[in-house]
């Protein structure tokens, strides 16, 4: 059964547009709400995260919305870039052993 | 850009064949981890370590092993590899003693069998 639930699977935006992802939850112990970004031939890496008690963090042109009652959190890139194209992993975590799981993933092309 | 290393980068082998995939950090992280990736895919846990001596299987099952004998390092092996066994091998760690959830990635292995 999976934990987290990520959709779309690819999104192709224009230069400048926004990139919505979204990811869908139902264990309400998830206590750890991060996205990971990775780029073919590299490991992910963090882009940014939130926790349950804050609505939304932007850092730059990223930003994570949390909505705890509908158990959904989504990434936003505004004026994305093609830079930005890359692979995007939503990720949960709860209790003592703090274990990431991860996403399917979604493939993001930003077209110059 | 994260000081967690893994070799080799690519390994094309041979069914039966024992490897050893190697990952070091040097970040002094207490907690250790290996994923398996199909390309593009999602990331699978197949093993973590709290520490020294410790380890653990993760939530997909894999014929492979894993030792942690110094807290830097954390070799993954497969005593007989078969083609089921060809993705990508990501080694990861974190600051778990600290109680920060970030884990930090290196840059895979990606095994073919043939």
């Amino acid at each position: 059964q999976q934990q987290v639930k990520q959709s779309p699977q690819s999104l192709i935006v224009q230069k400048g547009g926004i990139s919505i992802i979204n990811c869908a939850y139902e264990n309400t112990a998830f206590d750890y709400f991060p996205w990971y970004q990775q780029f073919p031939g590299k490991g992910p890496a963090l882009l940014i995260a939130i926790r349950p008690d804050v609505s939304e963090k932007k850092e730059g042109r990223f930003t994570i919305s949390f909505n705890k009652s509908a158990k959904q959190f989504s990434l936003h890139i505004m004026d994305s870039q093609p830079g930005d194209s890359a692979t995007y992993f939503c990720a949960v975590s709860s209790g003592s052993a703090r274990q990431l799981t991860f996403g399917s993933g979604t493939q993001l092309t930003v077209l110059p | 850009e994260a000081d967690i290393y893994q070799t080799p980068r690519y390994l094309v082998i041979g069914t039966g064949k024992k490897i050893t995939l190697e990952c070091s950090q040097t970040m002094g992280h207490d907690k250790m981890y290996w994923y398996q990736q199909d390309p593009g895919m999602e990331l699978h846990l197949i093993h973590y370590s709290y520490g020294v001596n410790s380890t653990e299987k993760g939530d997909l099952s894999s014929e492979s092993t894993v030792s942690r004998i110094r807290t830097e390092h954390f070799p993954l092996t497969l005593e007989s590899a078969r083609p089921s066994h060809t993705s990508q091998y990501l080694c990861a760690s974190s600051d778990f003693s600290r109680g920060t959830d970030t884990q930090y990635f290196g840059p895979g292995t990606r095994l073919t069998v043939l």
